[in-house]
């Protein structure tokens, strides 16, 4: 049971560029979510998925798109990268949203946009 | 709008000794509260959560948590700490039903050996 899995672990672009991260869970999870890490801002909602082919915004969304094909899959594409998304992202899952299911966390995906 | 508070960005205590760090919240309802710890490069992993009944909670690795309502608080706790507590720690808050998940800025805890 790898829980929640994401790749890559770093990654390195130049303004511009686009990248998807993948964000993979076999625990059979309804509920997905796409977080960044800032320093000093805890983790900000970026999209959620309450189950496949379903998506939303969460707190900033903006410059970021996601797609939720298959139930155990959750993507989440920069079309144009920017400075201001240098950040680590985190992808979770919960078996349903809020209430008293805690969210199972991936180890996260540095990326650094040059 | 919820909103969680954690007031201190890094709370410094000596192997053996108790610890607490704090975190306050703000919701238009009951809310269900959760502390999560971070290890250096690693993603955030459950440590406990408050969801109705008893105010003290217990969780993973030794460590409880007291939700005070009349103060809206829900800090975290442990009677002795262990340097390989050292982590980030984050509070967080949503209400029942889909609610989004609001988490504080975190603290850093450091256990002095």
């Amino acid at each position: 049971n790898a829980g929640v899995t994401q790749t890559p672990k770093f990654r390195v672009l130049k303004t511009g560029q686009s990248m998807t991260l993948l964000c993979a869970q076999d625990m059979n999870h309804e509920y997905m979510y796409w977080y960044r890490q800032d320093p000093g801002m805890g983790l900000r909602l970026i999209h959620y998925s309450v189950g496949e082919g379903t998506t939303a915004k969460g707190e900033v969304p903006d410059g970021y798109n996601v797609s939720r094909l298959k139930k155990q899959n959750f993507l989440l594409g920069l079309e144009s990268a920017a400075p201001s998304q240098t950040s680590v992202y985190f992808c979770a899952s919960s078996y349903r949203a809020g209430g008293h299911n805690e969210q199972f966390f991936g180890p996260g995906t540095r990326l650094t946009v040059l | 709008a919820q909103s969680v508070a954690q007031p201190e960005d890094q709370v410094n205590v000596a192997e053996g000794n108790p610890l607490t760090v704090k975190c306050t919240y703000s919701v238009s309802g009951n809310p269900y509260l959760f502390w999560y710890v971070q290890y250096p490069n690693r993603g955030l992993q459950f440590l406990l959560k408050y969801i109705t009944g008893d105010n003290l909670v217990k969780g993973s690795y030794g460590f409880e948590a007291e939700f005070n309502k009349s103060q809206t608080s829900f800090h975290l706790k442990k009677p002795s700490a262990l340097v390989s507590d050292s982590a980030l720690y984050f509070c967080a808050v949503t209400l029942g039903g889909y609610q989004k998940v609001t988490f504080g800025t975190g603290t850093k805890l450091q256990v002095i050996p």
